[in-house]
């Protein structure tokens, strides 16, 4: 079975610009939730999503937004971007029950310059 | 914040010895989960116990929860250079809460 997929796996971009992130989970998962990690933040939660409805919200500003799709696939996506944007964004797939685990994608580094 | 704590931040060992690291977190919960990171990969999940058990097993990985206390414990066994990494402890309400990580180091 494979496992999260997420692409780019870096990406370097400029302040201002925006960016897009693709999650593809493990087959048969509904639930994909998004996270930031960065060295003094730890791991923060952003957002997930289920059957395509956002289901639960971290407290990050209206510049980071997501989707998913019908076959599950999840995209984030972060306008405007900041300096201290940059970081490890970590997808994590679950079958969306409360007692199952999260199964992560590697990341996607995000550096911005 | 709902996140939990781990503690130590950071661990130092020799291989072979044991490595024991301790969460808490805030809120009840349904359970608790362990999770590896290499530095700068994604998360693997070790291990997870429910609310109602106290201890539990898995290789050389044993984990117990006190549910009274709001903390659990990971211990790994007969460390090896190889299980250097971070180690997150994670509770799921409506969503998952991870603590802040301990960084272990196992010197060969």
């Amino acid at each position: 079975k494979a496992g999260v997929t997420q692409t780019p796996r870096y990406l370097i971009k400029t302040r201002g610009q925006q960016v897009t992130l693709s999650c593809s989970p493990i087959s048969g998962h509904r639930s994909v939730s998004w996270y930031q990690q960065t060295p003094g933040q730890g791991l923060q939660f952003l957002f997930e999503y289920f059957s395509e409805t956002q289901r639960n919200k971290g407290n990050f500003p209206g510049r980071f937004s997501g989707r998913q799709f019908s076959n599950s696939r999840s995209e984030m996506n972060v306008s405007t971007l900041e300096l201290g944007d940059s970081a490890l964004y970590l997808c994590a797939s679950s079958l969306g029950g409360q007692a199952t685990e999260a199964f992560f994608g590697q990341g996607t580094r995000l550096t911005v310059v | 914040s709902q996140q939990g704590e781990e503690d130590p931040q950071a661990l130092s060992i020799q291989e072979g010895e044991n490595a024991t690291m301790n969460c808490s977190y805030k809120t009840s919960i349904n359970n608790l989960q362990w999770y590896r990171q290499n530095s700068g990969r994604g998360l693997v999940h070790l291990i997870l116990i429910r609310s109602n058990e106290r201890e539990k097993h898995s290789g050389r990985l044993r984990v117990t929860l006190d549910t009274s206390k709001k903390s659990s414990s990971l211990l790994i066994t007969a460390s090896r250079a190889a299980d250097t990494a971070s180690y997150f402890c994670a509770t799921k309400s409506n969503q998952f809460y991870f603590g802040t990580g301990t960084s272990l180091t196992v010197i060969p």
